[in-house]
């Protein structure tokens, strides 16, 4: 069984250029989650889709970023107009279940490999 | 922001010494997680425990929860030159809801 894919794995964009990040969950996860990773911190929420709708897009820094999942599957994360503060590993995440589950219970998230994004 | 702040941020060790990081969180959890990330693999999840457990194993990991200090370590014990990467702590605000990661300690286990 595949884990998580992502694609690209590496890009460099031009300052003001828009990119396209694609990530291909878990097949049959519901849950879908995409994290930014600045060099040397931890990775910061950004969005969650549950299914094709987008539950939670509290973290995204800018209106330049946004995500869809249009049939609950494939994802993509679009970021319009980079800038070179946008330069991160950008991580995306699945889990089997969704929604708000009962204290206590658990569903892990799977992480893919990450696009390695660069703005020059 | 981020919940979990890890330390140390960076431990260098011998093979087949422990390696012991902690991490510190500030709201109240239902479930604390801990994480590897390498080159290689990417973001590796190694092992949860729940608000009600003070201690849980699984192979050289052991980890324990202290809710009332709101803090968590990871011990890996007889260390291995390819546990060499960051590891982090994260806690979901809540059920399934996104993970907040700390920044992670970096290890260096050197063979």
């Amino acid at each position: 069984g595949a884990g998580v894919s992502q694609s690209p794995r590496y890009k460099v964009a031009k300052r003001g250029q828009d990119v396209a990040l694609r990530c291909d969950p878990i097949s049959g996860h519901v849950s879908l989650f995409w994290y930014q990773q600045a060099l040397g911190q931890g990775p910061e929420f950004l969005t969650y889709f549950q299914n094709e709708a987008q539950l939670d897009k509290s973290g995204l820094p800018s209106d330049r970023f946004f995500a869809e999942r249009p049939e609950g599957s494939v994802s993509t994360l679009k970021i319009q107009r980079t800038q070179q503060e946008d330069s991160a590993v950008y991580l995306c995440a699945s889990s089997l279940l969704g929604g708000l589950s009962i204290l206590g219970n658990y569903n892990e998230q799977f992480f893919g490999p990450g696009t390695r994004l660069t703005v020059l | 922001s981020q919940q979990g702040e890890e330390d140390p941020q960076a431990l260098s060790i011998q093979e087949g010494e422990n390696a012991t990081m902690n991490c510190s969180y500030k709201t109240s959890i239902n479930n604390l997680q801990w994480y590897r990330q390498n080159s290689g693999r990417g973001l590796v999840h190694l092992i949860l425990i729940r608000s009600n457990e003070r201690e849980k194993h699984s192979g050289r990991l052991r980890v324990t929860l202290d809710t009332s200090k709101k803090s968590s370590s990871l011990l890996i014990t007889a260390s291995r030159a390819a546990d060499t990467a960051s590891y982090f702590c994260a806690t979901p605000l809540a059920g399934n809801t996104p993970l907040v990661f700390g920044k992670g300690t970096r290890l260096s286990v050197i063979a």
